[in-house]
């Protein structure tokens, strides 16, 4: 177990629909990442948030957006959902700012239908 | 452009048959090289972080090397838990800046 804890699980909509996905970080560390796995492509980087405030981003669509709240637990917003967004939705956590070392969740599944 | 290429995409062992999983990156201010493996469905785990030229770590049946373009992993004796894929993923930047950049994987098979 890393740690982090991500809900829901499974997640299954229309196309065109909106959904949020939540993410609580280890105890004590400030960075969330958001990244998104499809099955022909690797992890995608899509945003990053350190102690509330944006840090990094990646290769996130304008339809998406996140935030870090002062607890420190994340939500990515994923809008206008198209078929292509399927996709595993995983966030990870860390201690400092800049890392290479990572503890991930065990994902969001999401399928839109 | 940074890059990480992972090889071979797939690789099927037997039980015991010892081989390696290569990383090549082409990065411009590599901070750390990183393996990670990934079971189906479940987010990556962390297994090594490699920092400099001819570093070596190593954890069980897994030893991780690395050169100024390329990082191995080593797998001696496997076993069917070993099965998995492996993530290799550079870290880059300085300052405020920083960049992680994930290989594709190998995904390795364990036969018994």
């Amino acid at each position: 177990d890393s740690g982090v804890t991500q809900t829901p699980k499974h997640l299954i909509t229309a196309t065109g629909q909106r959904v949020t996905l939540r993410c609580s970080p280890r105890s004590g560390d400030l960075s969330v990442y958001w990244y998104q796995q499809s099955l022909d492509q690797g992890l995608q980087f899509l945003i990053q948030y350190y102690n509330g405030e944006e840090r990094a981003k990646g290769n996130i669509l304008e339809r998406f957006s996140a935030q870090q709240f002062p607890d420190l637990h994340s939500e990515l917003n994923l809008s206008s959902l198209e078929l292509g967004d399927s996709a595993l939705y995983f966030c990870a956590s860390s201690v400092e700012p800049h890392a290479g070392k990572l503890f991930f969740g065990s994902g969001t599944q999401l399928s839109v239908l | 452009e940074d890059q990480v290429t992972q090889s071979p995409e797939a690789l099927r062992l037997q039980e015991g048959e010892s081989s390696s999983l290569n990383c090549s990156y082409t990065v411009s201010g590599l901070r750390g090289l990183f393996w990670y493996r990934q079971d189906p469905g479940k987010g990556p785990e962390f297994l090594f972080t490699l920092y400099s030229a001819g570093e070596e770590k190593e954890k069980e049946r897994l030893k991780a090397t690395l050169t100024k373009k390329e990082s191995f992993l080593h797998i001696t004796a496997p076993k069917p838990e070993d099965s998995a894929t492996y993530l290799c993923v550079a870290y880059m930047g300085s300052g405020g800046y920083q960049k992680v950049t994930f290989g594709t994987g190998t995904k390795l098979q364990v036969i018994p």
